[in-house]
């Protein structure tokens, strides 16, 4: 089943923060971020684990309630470089194949 | 760097006929996905492999096969294309075997497929 997003879509101005948001109704063992700018290939930014490893981007922060099946992406300070649509990808299991997206969120940074 | 290329970019088909989607890894990935992106519903898993000769269903596999005879390669087949097929097709390559959870994914640059 798939994740939920929200928001659908959010504009920033540069410097601005912003929030994106992804729940489940199963419980996780895994949450994956990625973003797509416009006529390109998603691209990976970070994989929160369940009981607090993370991987990926240093410059990008996140994080992952387990009781809640919910977790968080944080734009700080955002550029107009962090333009694109942001998906998050949740696994159930540790040996699951099955990624299954949200439908994303779409963040416009303007200068 | 990974590098995940698809066959083609664009692809113009007429229903009825048979499709063929290539995806080829350059990194000895043994996991390889095929995903199908619409807007609103983000990507759907169509079909994956873990090994070679070896695949399982995603989410939405009907009317779709498969086909892995390489390890780099992965061929996603439509038998008879129809319109609702019409969609952008994004391949994806991963490390690990057993543990696909724990490693990022790689993505082709996509194929945007129209059947007329």
């Amino acid at each position: 089943q798939q994740p939920v997003q929200s928001p659908q879509a959010v504009i920033l101005r540069e410097g601005e923060d912003a929030v994106i948001n992804c729940s489940s109704s199963k419980a996780l063992y895994s949450v994956h971020w990625y973003r797509q700018k416009h006529g390109e290939a998603p691209v990976f930014l970070m994989i929160l684990l369940k009981g607090g490893e993370q991987k990926g981007h240093d410059k990008i922060s996140a994080s992952f309630n387990e009781k809640k099946q919910q977790s968080s992406l944080y734009l700080t300070a955002s550029q107009l470089s962090y333009s694109g649509t942001y998906f998050c990808g949740t696994y159930v299991r540790f040996n699951d194949y099955k990624l299954s997206f949200g439908a994303g969120t779409t963040v416009t940074v303007r200068a | 760097d990974v590098k995940v290329t698809q066959s083609s970019r664009y692809l113009v088909k007429r229903t009825g006929e048979k499709v063929f989607l290539e995806c080829v890894q350059d990194m000895d990935h043994e996991n390889m996905f095929w995903y199908r992106q619409d807007p609103g519903l983000g990507l759907r898993l169509i079909y994956f492999s873990y090994d070679v000769k070896m695949k399982e269903k995603g989410d939405i596999p009907e009317g779709y096969s498969v086909s892995r005879e390489k390890k780099e390669r992965f061929s996603l087949i439509l038998e008879s294309a129809s319109t609702n097929q019409t969609s952008m097709y994004l391949c994806a390559s991963s490390f690990g075997q057993g543990v696909p959870s724990y490693n990022e994914q790689f993505f082709g640059p996509g194929t945007r497929l129209t059947v007329l």
